[in-house]
């Protein structure tokens, strides 16, 4: 089974307006975070928001923030004020705290298109 | 500047002949990960390696290999077993696990590696 889900292939939206990314997860760990990356066709990852398992405030970062959902298990990405050069994939990631191996897991990625 | 740099940025590969991607960090990081990254695709963990000397397989570690002579280094090896390596390969450092379990992973800017 995918421990991260990614459902949104592709997403389009036009300057200004605001645009929600999504993503469920799979975990039995208690322990666990949660990060969003931006990966414009130039192939570079820009980490760009954190969400802890046991934060109780959905994190913001500028114009980015998550939507945490524990019980649903989805941590879906908001931007606001989409800008032409949030156009790029993101990637939702999540490590459990409690494994061996520290590495990311990552969903398969979404991507955005923002239109003027 | 503090950063991660991959190297070449691209390459290309011809049967049956080993190539060795470079990795080299200064963040002063204990852990470094190599993922690929497949068209429209997630990235997948080839191998990781939380110290130096020391190195642990990931989901998709076979026809490759890898070295951790030193902190700042952490080239990849893809070798003639692996029948097909033409992806996009990432580069990653970061905290050490135990010390900072909400830190997110850098990444360098890539190398594309094609085959003649």
């Amino acid at each position: 089974a995918q421990k991260i889900t990614q459902t949104q292939p592709g997403m389009f939206v036009q300057e200004k307006e605001a645009v929600t990314l999504d993503c469920t997860y799979d975990t039995s760990d208690p322990s666990y975070g949660l990060f969003w990356y931006k990966q414009p066709s130039s192939g570079e990852m820009i980490f760009l928001i954190y969400q802890g398992s046991y934060d109780q405030q959905n994190a913001t970062e500028g114009r980015y923030s998550l939507n945490f959902q524990k019980a649903r298990k989805s941590a879906n990405l908001v931007i606001s004020a989409s800008q032409l050069g949030d156009s790029a994939m993101y990637f939702c990631a999540m490590r459990e705290v409690n494994q061996a191996g520290t590495a990311l897991i990552f969903g398969k990625g979404t991507t955005l298109s923002v239109s003027s | 500047d503090g950063g991660i740099t991959q190297s070449p940025k691209y390459l290309f590969r011809k049967e049956g002949q080993n190539v060795t991607l470079s990795c080299e960090q200064n963040l002063n990081h204990d852990a470094m990960y190599w993922y690929r990254q497949d068209p429209g695709q997630g990235l997948r963990l080839i191998y990781y390696s939380q110290i130096v000397n020391d190195f642990q397989k990931g989901d998709i570690a076979e026809g490759y290999s890898v070295s951790r002579e030193k902190k700042e280094s952490f080239p990849l090896t893809v070798t003639s077993a692996q029948k097909n390596p033409t992806a996009f390969y990432l580069c990653a450092s970061s905290i050490a696990h135990l010390t900072g379990p909400n830190q997110p992973q850098h990444f360098g800017d890539g190398t594309r590696l094609s085959i003649l």
